[in-house]
């Protein structure tokens, strides 16, 4: 079964509006990312945030993550249409040969 | 620096059939991985490979088999294709085998009919 299951499925918001996403995961982890995925195109890496951080900003992105609740959350502020995109938080457990395992994704929508 | 380059982009098989998906990057990195995505399932890991001239299993690795070739190429066999491997295939990279950003290539569509 997927370590990260992300939340909502699906988000659809105005443009200028803030975007919440969350993660929940199952077993302890080494670090938490999130990459992003325009239709059609690859993965591309957004930010890494490491079992003893909290709290990380790049941008317009700020992510947290509870260790104790084993969950994350992804904030893009102030989005914008190019901001549409698939989002998938992946864990890398220290069991599991440092490999990611992806969730399901959010898809969000930013209409104009 | 080109990134991560798989082809081919799209490709029609019958059942049966055999093909290998190519992947090479130009980034110096240790590891590359295979994955592959199905509709609201995310990516799910069919093989790695940590270093040049080591492979290891991923989650659903049945039905496929992979050569390291050299440290910048993994290449992702199916031997008999059939129509549970119709999917999106992504290869990607990394610096090392420790959990550090990976780099994805554009994606190869396989329809196995």
């Amino acid at each position: 079964s997927q370590q990260g299951e992300e939340d909502p499925q699906a988000l659809s918001i105005q443009e200028g509006e803030n975007a919440t996403m969350n993660c929940s995961y199952k077993t302890s982890i080494n670090n938490l990312q999130w990459y992003r995925q325009n239709s059609g195109r690859g993965l591309v890496h957004l930010i890494l945030i490491r079992s003893n951080e909290r709290e990380k900003h790049s941008g317009r992105l700020r992510v947290t993550l509870d260790t104790s609740k084993k969950s994350s959350s992804l904030l893009i502020t102030a989005s914008r249409a190019a901001d549409t995109a698939s989002y998938f938080c992946a864990t890398v457990i220290e069991r599991s040969n440092y490999k990611l395992t992806f969730g399901k994704g959010t898809l969000l929508t930013v209409n104009p | 620096n080109a990134g991560v380059t798989q082809t081919p982009k799209f490709q029609v098989l019958k059942t049966g059939q055999s093909m290998t998906l190519q992947c090479a990057q130009d980034m110096n990195h240790n590891s590359m991985y295979w994955y592959r995505q199905d509709p609201g399932m995310g990516l799910r890991l069919i093989y790695y490979s940590a270093s040049e001239g080591t492979t290891d299993k991923g989650e659903v690795p049945n039905g496929y088999n992979v050569s390291r070739l050299n440290k910048r190429e993994f290449s992702l066999r199916l031997e008999s294709a059939a129509p549970s491997q119709t999917s999106v295939y992504f290869c990607a990279s990394t610096e090392e085998g420790r959990g550090k950003t990976q780099y994805f290539g554009p994606g190869t569509r396989l329809l196995v009919l």
